[in-house]
């Protein structure tokens, strides 16, 4: 189970942390993403990070304003977003990786809906 | 990046029908595609991985085929469960990308 928070109205330049708290799987074992659905656009992949936090990635569209971060001893995922724009306004979904299965996505949370409007 | 082309955009189908789904990629991907099943109001679902492996509690009625540039997606008998939307994605060349959907309606 992965459940995302942290979404809200922001304005372009803002800031928000989004958050996901997993249960019911090895948190510490799994790499995780986060996945955007961009209202007619689709789904676009953001950012992973590996089970133990030491290697990140990011889509050239978010490198340098997005962190992705994790506290195995919380099993949660955060994304830190920071000089947001318009183009960003989408539902932000955390998915877990399978086990042995780079970057196909096997358990997805609910989403958070993040709106960058003034 | 890789750009995955799903067609149709939309299909209207009835129940009991069988359907094949395509997604179609720019250039070779050799086997490294998935296929999810997204409905209102829930959560993406792992359908298909590796262009033809079933993930966990998949019925049979799923199956995926394909290696290369096109891969497909067949549901052997719809379901009323069945109609949402279809999303191919690729993990063979960096960065992961998805198709546009393929929506499945209800006639």
């Amino acid at each position: 189970h992965l459940l995302e928070s942290g979404g809200g109205l922001i304005q372009p330049g803002g800031s928000l942390r989004l958050s996901c708290a997993a249960s019911g799987f090895t948190f510490s074992s799994s790499d995780m993403d986060w996945v955007r659905h961009v209202p007619g656009k689709g789904l676009q992949w953001v950012s992973s990070i590996s089970a133990n936090g030491d290697i990140t990635f990011y889509a050239d569209s978010v490198k340098g304003r997005f962190t992705v971060s994790r506290d195995n001893s919380k099993n949660t995922l955060h994304l830190q977003m920071n000089s947001l724009r318009a183009d960003d306004t989408a539902l932000y979904y955390c998915a877990k990786e399978m086990l042995y299965g780079d970057y196909y996505f096997d358990l997805w949370g609910q989403g958070t809906l993040v709106t960058v409007s003034s | 990046e890789i750009v995955l082309t799903q067609s149709p955009d939309t299909l209207s189908l009835s129940p009991g029908d069988r359907v094949t789904l395509s997604c179609r990629a720019s250039q070779d991907i050799s086997e490294s595609v998935a296929w999810y099943q997204h409905k209102p109001g829930q959560v993406p679902r792992l359908l298909i991985y590796d262009a033809s492996n079933r993930a966990f509690d998949i019925p049979v009625k799923f199956s995926g085929s394909g290696s290369g540039t096109d891969f497909s997606l067949t549901i052997s008998s719809l379901e009323p469960e069945d109609f949402a939307v279809y999303y191919c994605q690729q993990r063979n060349i960096w960065p992961p990308t998805f198709g546009q959907g393929t929506k499945l309606e209800i006639k």
